[in-house]
């Protein structure tokens, strides 16, 4: 069975700091493959990255970082100098199935941005 | 125009009443799935397919059917809606080739049921 643990349910921080979203998931396969999306208060949700299990290279989008280790089993996020417009429910996913039954979620952490 | 659209955006309902919950897409993805998010949960899968004569169920699939008319149509049905179906619904689509799970979702649809 897959599993993804999202243990933070809120964060609250001051506007420009940095702030890291962990993600813990577990799978017994060795291809799988890993997914952020933010939804924000509007409700869609809108893709962040997608990470396959075979590779381990940190990845960077503006001011968007992940880092991914599999001895850990984490795919962990980092906002660097947050904006109050990175406020939203952020949810890890894991898809270890080959599409075959969906995505895996999370339960989300909930980022609130204070200006 | 958005690629996945869902229809109606927001739905209140009695207790009882058959409700269908409709998705188009027009990415020409042949997989399409159903979630429901309910607050602190996540989002969980109801039912996919991968094609039009191809359905299957997902994790919480009791209470709830699906009908795929085309590729591009993907309906989600509660036949007697029931309080504890109250939740935001999302349809999402993929396509194949080597970016077959990544998932693009629709706008979602907000369901209450009195």
């Amino acid at each position: 069975a897959q599993k993804v643990t999202q243990a933070q349910t809120e964060i609250s921080v001051v506007e420009k700091e940095d702030v890291t979203l962990d993600c813990v998931y577990e799978t017994r396969d060795t291809t799988y493959y890993l997914f952020w999306y933010k939804q924000p208060p509007s409700g869609e949700l809108v893709f962040l990255i997608r990470r396959n299990s075979f590779d381990e290279q940190n990845e960077i989008s503006g001011r968007y970082s992940w880092n991914f280790q599999k001895s850990t089993s984490s795919f962990n996020f980092t906002i660097t100098a947050s904006q109050v417009v990175d406020s939203a429910v952020y949810f890890c996913a894991l898809d270890s199935g080959g599409g075959a039954d969906g995505l895996t979620f999370g339960k989300g952490t909930h980022l609130i941005i204070q200006p | 125009d958005a690629d996945v659209t869902q229809t109606p955006r927001n739905r209140i309902t009695k207790t009882g009443k058959r409700i269908m919950l409709e998705c188009s897409q027009t990415k020409g993805h042949d997989r399409m799935y159903w979630y429901r998010q309910d607050p602190g949960l996540g989002l969980r899968l109801i039912y996919y397919s991968f094609d039009v004569k191809d359905i299957n169920k997902g994790e919480i699939s009791d209470g709830y059917s699906v009908s795929r008319q085309a590729q591009a149509k993907f309906s989600l049905s509660l036949e007697s809606a029931i309080p504890n179906q109250t939740a935001l619904y999302f349809c999402a689509t993929s396509g194949g080739g080597s970016y077959y799970n990544e998932q693009f979702f629709g706008p979602g649809t907000r369901l209450t049921v009195l």
